[in-house]
């Protein structure tokens, strides 16, 4: 089983919907949860870090499941400069600061 | 906020040349860099881990005589990837820490390896 699990997509929505994303980890150890966004041929970008009780920024939720070793990301009103990639990322107890594991990343297409 | 500057952005080169990626940390100090590669539609990957004044430590599978890592000041990592071949063509990014987490990371650079 791979250590960080994302659907793949395309998720292609129209502008102005509601788009939700999932990612599952193996590793009950995992201490640190981030969503990351990345454009084609881009570095990834931080979008935000997920929280237990769960956090909001604007128009992104992003919600922790420790129990179920599960996270989402919740995106209202899509805009056409939301269409990235979305990488789900997790930092395991024990690992170098820097062994974040990345998910193979979810596509985002909106549309007109 | 923290700004990790990657250079070059895209490099192309015969096969069995040796390429050098900087990894610059410009507006803070960095005692730890990181080198990660993606592989077209794959995850990003670490490849090792870059320490101001040591050694560098690599992931397990990560051919340390062929990913040279110098990390000589606390705001410049390199990585050199010696006698290039056309698998070794990917994405690469460095990324630092200001502090704590979370990681900011370089624009990357695409080696293409002829």
């Amino acid at each position: 089983r791979k250590e960080v699990e994302q659907d793949p997509g395309p998720f292609n929505v129209p502008e102005g919907a509601t788009v939700a994303f999932n990612c599952t980890y193996s590793n009950s150890a995992s201490q640190s949860f981030f969503w990351y966004r990345q454009d084609c041929r881009k570095e990834p970008k931080l979008l935000m870090s997920v929280y237990s009780s769960g956090n909001e920024d604007g128009r992104f939720t992003a919600q922790l499941n420790r129990a179920s070793q599960y996270i989402s990301l919740l995106i209202r009103d899509s805009k056409l400069s939301d269409s990235a990639t979305y990488l789900c990322v997790v930092r395991s107890y024990g690992g170098s600061q820097g062994n974040l594991i990345f998910g193979k990343g979810t596509k985002l297409s909106v549309k007109p | 906020g923290a700004v990790v500057s990657q250079h070059p952005s895209w490099v192309i080169c015969k096969s069995g040349t040796s390429v050098k990626i900087e990894c610059r940390s410009l507006d803070f100090q960095a005692t730890t860099m990181f080198w990660y590669r993606q592989f077209p539609k794959q995850s990003l990957m670490l490849m090792a881990t870059s320490n101001e004044g040591s050694k560098a430590t690599y992931e397990q599978g990560v051919e340390k005589d062929k990913f040279l890592i110098n990390h000589a000041s606390l705001t410049l990592s390199t990585l050199t990837v010696t006698s290039a071949h056309p698998e070794d063509s990917s994405f690469y990014i460095c990324s630092a820490l200001p502090g704590a987490l979370p990681q900011h990371f370089g624009d990357g650079t695409r080696l293409s390896i002829l």
